[in-house]
């Protein structure tokens, strides 16, 4: 089946240093990617869809200076999360929707945790 | 706004027992319900999905029902196996190609 990968799974990092989350969908193309937030024991939070070669549109309380997302081709889209600080700590999922697909189908990473100290 | 609810876990069950997974959900028009299962270490896998009242998704022995009059999509399996325990989301999806809305997920640990 379509794989998407998110690199890294884990970082630990100070406050004040920025972060970059790759989302990477391996063996198919994705025009739309969208980024996801999860706090523990609440449910995933959508935070941006992002769309290839156009701005990311966020949601509403996503700050986007913040959460820089890039989604520069049909295969990779990142999260940049600027100057973190602890209540930035969260497990961050990306999905991918194949583009030609099924507009219902997404494929999901494994997600990354973001330890922010 | 559209939201969906689901039990709260754990859920602990032991082998060839029966798993009911509850799952209600809020939204304006005719959403599709999804359910995702997320084993440990992996990303969320589609199990199921139904995108009309009635009609019933099946996948790997798990069902679930659209009952637009209860809005609900319980997840039910008659016997589970060890293989099953991993985490469950209710989703819905109030028009295609949109982002999914989910519930906060049930942990489901099946002992043999």
């Amino acid at each position: 089946g379509a794989v998407v990968s998110q690199h890294p799974s884990w970082v630990i990092c100070k406050s004040g240093t920025s972060v970059k989350i790759e989302c990477r969908s391996l063996d198919f193309q994705a025009t739309t990617m969208f980024w996801y937030r999860q706090f523990p024991k609440q449910s995933l939070m959508l935070m941006a869809t992002s769309n290839e070669g156009s701005k990311a549109t966020y949601e509403q309380g996503v700050e986007k200076d913040k959460f820089l997302i890039n989604h520069a081709s049909l295969t990779l889209s990142t999260l940049t999360v600027t100057s973190a600080h602890p209540e930035d700590s969260s497990f961050y999922i990306c999905s991918a929707r194949p583009s030609g697909g099924s507009q219902e189908t997404q494929y999901f990473g494994p997600g990354t945790r973001l330890l922010v100290l | 706004g559209d939201s969906v609810t689901q039990m709260e876990g754990p859920v602990t069950l032991s082998e060839e027992a029966f798993l009911t997974i509850n799952c209600t959900y809020t939204a304006t028009g005719y959403p599709s319900l999804f359910w995702y299962v997320q084993y440990p270490g992996e990303g969320l896998q589609l199990l199921l999905k139904a995108t009309k009242a009635d009609d019933k998704g099946s996948n790997k022995g798990f069902e679930a029902t659209y009952r637009k009059e209860t809005t609900s999509f319980h997840l039910e399996k008659g016997s589970v196996q060890v293989s099953d325990s991993a985490v469950y989301f209710c989703a819905l999806s109030v028009k295609a190609g949109t982002a999914l809305i989910f519930g906060k997920g049930t942990t489901l640990s099946v002992s043999s």
